[in-house]
């Protein structure tokens, strides 16, 4: 069956710095990957997608890599503030039907001052 | 863009009764999807409640236990039938209108004693 995994549960940083966070999967080759942000009592809220046949994608502050031969994504926050403290989680289509999804459990993710 | 809410935002219930969650979308869409996320778990897909017809359930849920309504192209509702301590999870509502826009509820936190 499907299996994600990030690379930790937690990842604590200082503020300024970039954030890499990790996110593997085996027995599987999605369409396309996308990171969502969720806040404590808040639903995920989607961030970045990036297809099987894209090396890169970039959004502000935000960088997504793919590479389909290590069956790897890093989702990169660069000058890194508190206020992007929250759990990242990644996604991968699950085929067929868009919407449906393969979640991993998520990182979380502290900015210190 | 798409608003979703959800009723109700938490709920504490006995063991052995059901509970009915209702999900409101701000605009028509066709297709609409509940997850769960058990404590510490990943988000795990549930069914697609398709309007018109039978909702789609994925590999280890059944009709049964979690009946899924889909009244309109804007409202569905999930009910957690028979409930067990196991099913103490938050259940939250999606939507999709691209792979790029995908849009969750705030979520539903259950607690079954």
């Amino acid at each position: 069956s499907q299996k994600i995994e990030q690379n930790s549960e937690a990842l604590n940083i200082q503020e300024g710095k970039t954030a890499t966070l990790t996110c593997n999967y085996t027995n599987y080759s999605p369409a396309y990957l996308q990171w969502y942000r969720q806040d404590p009592g808040r639903g995920p809220v989607f961030l970045l997608l990036i297809r099987e046949n894209e090396k890169e994608k970039r959004k502000e502050r935000l960088k997504v890599t793919f590479d389909t031969t290590l069956k790897q994504s890093l989702f990169h926050i660069t000058a890194s503030q508190p206020a992007d403290s929250a759990t990242y989680l990644c996604a991968l289509d699950r085929g067929s039907t868009l919407g449906r999804l393969y979640f991993g459990r998520g990182t979380q993710l502290t900015v210190w001052p | 863009s798409a608003v979703i809410s959800q009723k109700p935002s938490r709920d504490i219930c006995q063991r052995g009764t059901s509970l009915t969650i209702q999900c409101q979308v701000d605009s028509q869409v066709t297709m609409m999807f509940w997850y769960r996320q058990q404590p510490g778990q990943s988000l795990t897909l549930i069914a697609t409640a398709n309007q018109g017809s039978e909702a789609t359930y994925e590999s280890g849920f059944v009709i049964d236990k979690f009946p899924i309504s889909r009244p309109n192209l804007t409202f569905s509702t999930l009910t957690v039938s028979n409930m067990s301590p196991e099913d103490s999870s938050i259940y939250l509502c999606s939507v999709a209108t691209s792979i790029n826009e995908q849009f969750f509820g705030p979520g539903t936190r259950l607690t079954v004693l």
